[in-house]
């Protein structure tokens, strides 16, 4: 496609429910991305996988969170019994390569509510 | 620790002309990247400086002093709809994630 594409767009889960969120990145897009961002907050970086490297997954909050990216395209989030803290929006995001000369595009994002 | 600041909080006049600061400290750098967040959308690209002095873009410029770990995004004619925040990010040397700052909500009022 011609952007960044996630589903779902929105999603109510009662707590303590898993759910996946999907992302799509751009077409030919090595880098990828995954960001949390609560109402009124900073970007939180959760997981960066580059090519075939090892994913840096320095930014997951908790063993409930997981993340994977099949043939190098695709990436599900993976947020197991969720809790009312889950509650966000959460961004995809892909580039060319590593971040130094390539610009970032972001997707709409999924917004979580755990209710 | 690697670390990015800016203001919180800016407000601004229309037609007017604001900056917005950025100052870094990082293991090596590989450009600086300026984002525009609306409320409720994704962040939208800006700008990107990798070398020393001004990158002019419209009513939009961006300046970087790598020597000094500062960067600025400069609004000329200000408008209604550049209310957002500005998000400033860092490429470090190891040119694996991004760092990102908390960004700067601006405000622009009639």
């Amino acid at each position: 496609g011609a952007g960044v594409s996630q589903s779902p767009s929105n999603k109510v889960t009662e707590k303590g429910k898993d759910v996946e969120l999907r992302c799509d990145p751009i077409s030919g897009h090595t880098a990828l991305y995954w960001y949390r961002q609560s109402l009124g907050q900073g970007l939180e970086f959760l997981i960066y996988f580059q090519g075939n490297s090892a994913p840096d997954k320095s930014g997951l909050p908790s063993d409930r969170f997981s993340a994977e990216r099949t043939g190098g395209s695709v990436s599900t989030l993976t947020i197991q019994r969720t809790q009312q803290e889950d509650s966000a929006v959460y961004l995809c995001a892909s580039s060319f390569g590593p971040p130094g000369g390539n610009t970032i595009y972001f997707g709409e994002g999924s917004w979580l509510t755990v209710v | 620790g690697q670390n990015i600041d800016q203001p919180t909080e800016m407000t601004a006049t229309e037609g007017a002309i604001v900056q917005i600061n950025c100052t870094y400290q990082t293991s090596g750098f590989n450009g600086l990247f300026w984002y525009q967040q609306h409320a409720g959308e994704a962040p939208t690209f800006l700008s990107y400086n990798v070398l020393d002095g001004l990158e002019e873009k419209g009513r939009f410029s961006s300046f970087l002093s790598r020597s000094k770990g500062y960067s600025y995004l400069l609004l000329k004619e200000l408008q209604m709809k550049d209310s957002a925040s500005y998000l400033c990010a860092v490429a470090p040397g190891n040119n694996r994630k991004l760092i990102w700052g908390l960004g700067t909500s601006l405000a622009v009022n009639p």
